[in-house]
């Protein structure tokens, strides 16, 4: 199948903590980004990468770290995690000329 | 940046009953896209719609760039139709572009 995955599916994990969340594409898109939606069901970018190259930051703190070994991969690490980290992160991809942008089926990641 | 408006933001039908959603955007632009997302957290794209209509089924999408708005049609509603319905639309600043979203429309439909 033709999609964006990532995972875990579910992620549940104690405060200070190390994590890591993968998203693989086989669209052939060349960007991928990372979205975060809160309690509230607001959806805001968080990075975009670009062919592996950092695009876009939108302020997050630097426990987050995106990496992308290639442009079909995109992995999310967060360090010392926070409560107010629980939220549901979505993994997106998109092509210059394709019609629109493409989610993964999110992870839900709750600290306790 | 762009702002993405979107009423109403909590919608309850019967089973059976039409509803138009509706998203306001604050400056041009060339790439519109609804989401659906389920009960179960998973975002179904539903429409590409930067401009003009389309029609999915029960579902058709309208929009009018010139006058920055989209419209999304359901006709009679099914209660799998249930979820948070969102448009999201492209912002271009500095040679990067990312998709802004909308705040949804929260639509329940009951049997």
């Amino acid at each position: 199948d033709t999609a964006v995955s990532q995972t875990p599916k579910y992620l549940v994990t104690q405060m200070g903590n190390d994590k890591s969340i993968k998203c693989e594409q086989n669209l052939g898109h060349d960007t991928m980004y990372w979205y975060k939606q809160d309690s509230k069901k607001f959806l805001k970018i968080m990075f975009s990468y670009n062919n592996k190259e950092l695009i876009i930051n939108e302020t997050v703190p630097n426990r987050f770290s995106p990496k992308s070994p290639d442009k079909a991969h995109l992995n999310l690490h967060i360090n010392s995690l926070e409560l107010g980290d629980s939220a549901v992160y979505f993994c997106a991809s998109s092509h210059r000329d394709s019609r629109g942008y493409t989610f993964g089926s999110g992870t839900r990641l709750t600290v306790v | 940046g762009i702002q993405v408006e979107q009423s109403p933001p909590d919608l309850i039908l019967q089973e059976g009953a039409n509803s138009t959603l509706r998203c306001n955007f604050s400056d041009s632009v060339n790439n519109l896209q609804w989401f659906h997302q389920n009960p179960w957290g998973q975002l179904i794209n539903l429409f590409y719609i930067p401009s003009g209509t389309k029609q999915n089924g029960r579902l058709s999408a309208t929009t009018v760039a010139t006058e920055r708005y989209s419209l999304l049609y359901i006709s009679s509603s099914q209660t799998t139709d249930s979820g948070v319905y969102f448009c999201a639309v492209i912002s271009t600043q500095g040679g990067s572009e990312k998709l802004v979203f909308g705040k949804g429309t929260k639509l329940t439909v009951n049997p």
